[in-house]
């Protein structure tokens, strides 16, 4: 069945520093989601990528789908301490609107 | 507008008991799902509904896992027997066909 891997699966970095988290499918994706859970909270929807090569930013979050549309990327710039959670990436495969969510990439933020 | 409703948020029962979890969609959402998330680890589906047809079961235990979605609104999850490695907080979520996801707060189980 489909795989979503994401990795690194912690991350700690100093409040300022830049963060990136990868997700790669072994199969190829109709479309991934972005998801973000705050600490004891639930899965928030932050962002859905549909083509190839797509790239989308909400303010200090960008999103890159891969060419082959297998991997996809978050990089936060200048990370605050709001940004901390766990970040999510989840595909679906070609005519399935399963998702398939991947194991989470853990954001510590230290001020 | 009112987001996906879940109850009891929290739940503890000895092994071999049984537990049943309740969900409200977001209104006009045909497309309903129960997740199972484990601490530590991503939600993974065990049933999608449809209105109050099944779509994907084929990651639920069905030998002790049951859900049902009677008048294509409301759902219910149900564990019987439960087994200790059921620990996990059991998210319900919905959707317009095809769209975003848009979670509960979950239901958190342990049981001991």
């Amino acid at each position: 069945g489909q795989q979503v891997m994401q990795i690194p699966q912690y991350q700690h970095v100093q409040e300022g520093e830049d963060f990136t988290t990868y997700c790669n499918s072994s199969t190829t994706l109709s479309n991934i989601q972005w998801y973000k859970q705050r600490p004891g909270g639930h899965p928030v929807f932050l962002i859905q990528l549909v083509k190839s090569g797509e790239v989308k930013k909400q303010k200090r979050l960008t999103f890159q789908f891969g060419e082959a549309k297998k991997n996809s990327s978050l990089h936060i710039t200048a990370t605050q301490t709001t940004d901390v959670g766990t970040y999510f990436c989840a595909g679906s495969g070609a005519g399935s609107y399963q998702l398939t969510f991947g194991k989470g990439t853990k954001l510590s933020v230290i001020p | 507008e009112a987001g996906v409703a879940q109850s009891p948020r929290y739940k503890i029962i000895e092994k071999r008991q049984s537990v049943a979890f309740w969900c409200n969609p977001i209104s006009g959402h045909a497309t309903l799902y129960w997740y199972q998330q484990i601490l530590g680890q991503g939600p993974k589906l065990l049933i999608q509904f449809q209105n109050n047809g099944v779509v994907d079961d084929s990651q639920l235990p069905k030998d002790r896992f049951s859900a049902e979605r009677l008048k294509g609104v409301d759902s219910t999850l149900k564990i019987q027997p439960a087994k200790l490695e059921d620990s996990a907080v059991y998210l319900c979520a919905s959707s317009e066909q095809g769209n975003t996801i848009y979670f509960g707060e979950g239901s958190w189980l342990t049981v001991v």
